[in-house]
């Protein structure tokens, strides 16, 4: 069936470097959706992607779209405190499936 | 922007009885609802997909007659925890849209604790 697969399942960085989260689906998918998860919260929709190659900025959050439109990513430039959560990617084909999501921490 | 509203936020029940959550659309009127579990530190499960006016349609593995939903209207739908074990215990998280692709906007969840 179906499947998003989502990696790392975790990252620790120090305040100040980089983070990328990947994600990657056995079929093409229509579009991909980017959501944020704080700690004890609720998912909170970031970005969708629709075209194949696309990339999105929001900020220091940049989204890609692979050509293929099989995978996608997420950087995040000089991590902030702020931006400690659980980032899940969800794929479109038929119906919206989730990654398994990353746990970002951020050590100030 | 578009407010999902669940209740409770969370509930303690005795093994044995039956639990109901409320989703609902406060600002706009979703025909697709959808309800997850998740286990702490971990992903979104779907469990159902709620269609205003039909049955839901579960995902496999989900016993339908122990997670009853409704979708009774274009703004509400309801999740029955039927017959609660210990085991039933977790997050419960709706989400609705507004159209087919459009991004899905969750609710707060609520915390299950079946004692």
């Amino acid at each position: 069936g179906q499947q998003v697969m989502q990696i790392p399942q975790y990252q620790h960085v120090q305040e100040g470097e980089d983070f990328t989260t990947y994600c990657n689906s056995s079929t093409t998918l229509s579009n991909i959706q980017w959501y944020k998860q704080r700690p004890g919260g609720h998912p909170v929709f970031l970005i969708q992607l629709v075209k194949s190659g696309e990339v999105k900025k929001q900020k220091r959050l940049t989204f890609q779209f692979g050509e293929a439109k099989k995978n996608s990513s997420l950087h995040i430039t000089a991590t902030q405190t702020t931006d400690v959560g659980t980032y899940f990617c969800a794929g479109r084909l038929y119906d919206m499936r989730f990654g398994a999501g990353t746990r970002l921490t951020v050590k100030p | 922007g578009a407010v999902v509203s669940q209740h409770p936020s969370w509930v303690i029940c005795k093994s044995g009885t039956s639990v109901k959550i409320e989703c609902r659309s406060l600002d706009f009127q979703a025909t697709t609802m959808f309800w997850y579990r998740q286990f702490p530190k971990q992903s979104l499960m779907l469990m159902a997909t709620s269609n205003e006016g039909s049955k839901a349609t579960y995902e496999q593995g989900v016993e339908k007659d122990k997670f009853l939903i409704n979708h009774a209207s274009l703004t509400l739908s309801t999740l029955t925890v039927t017959s609660a074990h210990p085991e039933d215990s977790s997050f419960y998280i709706c989400s609705a849209q507004t159209g087919t692709n459009s991004p899905l906007h969750f609710g707060n969840g609520t915390r299950l604790t079946v004692t």
